[in-house]
């Protein structure tokens, strides 16, 4: 149980297109979805905290109206990287958090973004 | 389908205890092996293990991959109570869609 489902797992884009990332709960209701981006030798770095019917919450020093968070119902979040430059090419993944299971964490499989 | 199993699920030790986590992996296209300390939102970054039989150390934990077996230990020595945690291992794997495959992670919890 308890499975988060990224997609897609790879895109490349042109520099200024805008690209969509969907964070899916397929079986429990995760009122809390974490966005984080990937760097080298695999840190992840939290971008934003995704609560249902509400705004996200940014970390200081990620840009709200580059990566657009919106958790519209309790099993989907989605991260939109606007106008992406190649500097955005990065691995991202999200994460959702089971209330009943107190803070643990379920992990979606990740999104490898190649900006060209 | 990719699948990463971690034992146990949890583990309640006393302070000063030694602990060893398990992480065993099935996937295809295999690169390396990472654990992660998670104790609120961002995980954080422990091992990365590539090549099978070398231990890696950072202080009081050490890590070591089986590639054979399929497997990875995590051990904690002289456990203190900020050892308490989630603690993750995943698979990163490579072959044209890079992937990472979290286990469930094991909840370590030192009591004083």
């Amino acid at each position: 149980g308890a499975v988060v489902s990224q997609h897609p797992s790879r895109v490349i884009c042109k520099s200024g297109t805008s690209v969509k990332i969907e964070c899916r709960s397929l079986d429990f209701q995760a009122t809390t979805m974490f966005w984080y981006r990937q760097f080298p030798k695999k840190s992840l770095m939290l971008m934003a905290t995704s609560n249902e019917g509400s705004k996200a919450t940014y970390e200081q020093g990620v840009e709200k109206d580059k990566f657009l968070i919106n958790h519209a119902s309790l099993t989907l979040s989605t991260l939109t990287v606007t106008s992406a430059h190649p500097e955005d090419s990065s691995f991202y993944i999200c994460s959702a958090r089971d209330g009943d299971r107190g803070w643990k964490l379920f992990f979606g499989s990740g999104t490898q973004l190649s900006v060209l | 389908e990719d699948k990463v199993v971690q034992s146990p699920l949890s583990l309640v030790v006393h302070e000063g205890d030694t602990v060893t986590l398990n992480c065993s992996y099935e996937v295809t296209n295999f690169r390396s092996l990472l654990w992660y300390k998670q104790e609120k939102k961002a995980p954080t970054f422990l091992f990365m293990l590539t090549s099978s039989g070398i231990e890696k150390k950072s202080g009081r934990l050490s890590s070591i991959l089986d590639k054979k077996e399929l497997f990875s230990i995590l051990n904690i020595t002289a456990t203190q109570t900020g050892d308490s945690a989630i603690y993750l291992c995943a698979s990163f794997t490579g072959g044209g869609a890079d992937g990472l495959t979290f286990g469930k992670g094991t909840h370590l919890i030192i009591q004083p």
